[in-house]
């Protein structure tokens, strides 16, 4: 089975820098992705980590220690519009194409 | 654009009801997925599918029966609607090996 475990909740002010981490057991392992989601909304795919180190997109960047089976979401500039839901997902080994997701972070941007 | 779409973003059903929820995406991608989403639990797996008529059992498959005729559309059926079947009900579809799964907007099912 796989497990990931992430803050259920965050809380920064705008303009500022959060970390949102995850960590994960799994019996095999191919890759860590984040999805956002919004109040009422549908998660939106934001980035995927197959090997180590830091990947950047804009505001947000995503890394991965598979060492460590450790990862985190970097979002920077923070606006009052990425107040909302992240969550880590894994793929499973047995079929790459399920992901097994995390409960999700609820982001709060303060203004 | 991806755009996977859902028949009704909110339902309103009874105990012992059946129900259907209609999933459609437009990218022809061959791998649709059915969740649930509760507060506190993330989003869990019920079935999946990678193919027509194929099926797959996510983590919580009981009470859930899926249907893929075509490959545009994957439906998910509670034969028999029960209380704690009350959630969100998200769509995703994928393309072979992909990473990213697209998502539809959900439905927010109600069984009283």
């Amino acid at each position: 089975g796989q497990s990931l475990e992430q803050p259920s909740e965050v809380t920064a002010v705008e303009g500022a820098i959060v970390q949102i981490n995850c960590t994960y057991q799994t019996s095999g392992f191919y890759g860590l992705s984040w999805y956002q989601q919004h109040d009422g909304g549908a998660p939106t795919f934001l980035s995927y980590n197959a090997l180590d180190g830091l990947e950047e997109t804009g505001r947000f960047s995503s890394f991965l220690s598979r060492s460590d089976s450790y990862g985190y979401l970097l979002l920077q500039e923070l606006q009052m519009k990425d107040s909302a839901s992240y969550f880590c997902a894994v793929r499973d080994p047995g079929s790459a194409r399920q992901l097994t997701f995390g409960s999700g972070t609820q982001l709060t941007v303060l203004p | 654009d991806v755009k996977v779409t859902q028949s009704s973003r909110y339902l309103v059903k009874r105990t012992g009801e059946k129900v259907f929820l209609e999933c459609v995406q437009d990218m022809d991608h061959e791998n649709m997925f059915w969740y649930r989403q509760d507060p506190g639990l993330g989003l869990r797996l019920i079935y999946f599918s990678y193919d027509v008529k194929m099926k797959e059992k996510g983590d919580i498959p009981e009470g859930y029966s899926v249907s893929r005729e075509k490959k545009e559309r994957f439906s998910l059926i509670l034969e028999s609607a029960s209380t704690n079947q009350t959630s969100m009900y998200l769509c995703a579809s994928s393309l072979g090996q992909g990473e990213t799964q697209y998502f539809g907007p959900g439905t927010r099912l109600l069984v009283l």
